[in-house]
């Protein structure tokens, strides 16, 4: 079954350092690959995405991910982090069923950002 | 262009009560999605609507349900409320909920159950 998996539920770092968050994921073809940011008591912003061409993506606010297949990983990285990065950030896949597609989240990880 | 708008923005009901969560999509987008958030399950799909028509459900009982207007306006219903319905309830928007689309959310809807 499709699944996206995020390691590490909580993750702190501190202000300035670099940031990486992991993600596999479990799809049978091509996968479609999402990074949400959620602020406390927002929705889902969107930070990136991948469809298919160059596997390292740039998103908004500094983000980019890598996709790499061999891994069945789409790892969120950030070179230097700002407090306002402290959120939850979900990865997820698209699942497409019917040729409408859903989003399948993994289950988040919480980032805290020390001064 | 607008974004996703969501209201009410907060809710309390008691158990046994039934409720009616609302989501305008940003102009244009025809598909909307409903998820729910909990801290014990996380993200979970409700279901999607396009042009008036139910084309996917998640695995929810069939206390939840939804419909969508002509104007791409899409209303989900919960009756006989439990505890366990307790959760931020997420709409997200896009074109035709086509392969290659990206879905955009609302604020969301907190819902209390009591």
């Amino acid at each position: 079954a499709q699944s996206v998996t995020q390691p590490d539920i909580h993750i702190t770092v501190s202000e300035g350092a670099s940031l990486e968050l992991r993600c596999n994921y479990s799809y049978g073809a091509t996968p479609y690959l999402f990074w949400y940011v959620q602020s406390p008591g927002q929705g889902l912003q969107l930070l990136l995405k991948y469809f298919s061409g160059d596997t390292l993506v740039q998103g908004i606010k500094g983000f980019e991910a890598e996709f790499k297949r061999s891994q069945s990983s789409f790892n969120l990285r950030k070179p230097s982090v700002h407090w306002s990065d402290a959120a939850e950030y979900f990865c997820a896949v698209v699942l497409f069923s019917g040729g409408y597609n859903k989003l399948i989240f993994g289950a988040g990880t919480r980032l805290a950002v020390h001064p | 262009k607008a974004g996703v708008t969501q209201t009410p923005r907060y809710l309390i009901k008691t158990r046994g009560q039934q409720v009616t969560l609302s989501c305008s999509p940003i102009s244009g987008h025809r598909s909307v999605s409903w998820y729910q958030q909990t801290p014990g399950q996380g993200l979970q799909f409700l279901f999607e609507y396009f042009s008036e028509t139910q084309r996917n459900k998640g695995n929810f009982p069939g206390r939840f349900s939804g419909r969508q207007f002509s104007n791409s306006r899409s209303e989900m219903n919960v009756s006989t409320l439990e505890l366990g319905d307790s959760a931020l309830y997420l709409c997200a928007s896009s074109l035709a909920g086509g392969r290659l689309e990206t879905q955009y959310f609302g604020p969301g809807t907190r819902l209390l159950v009591l």
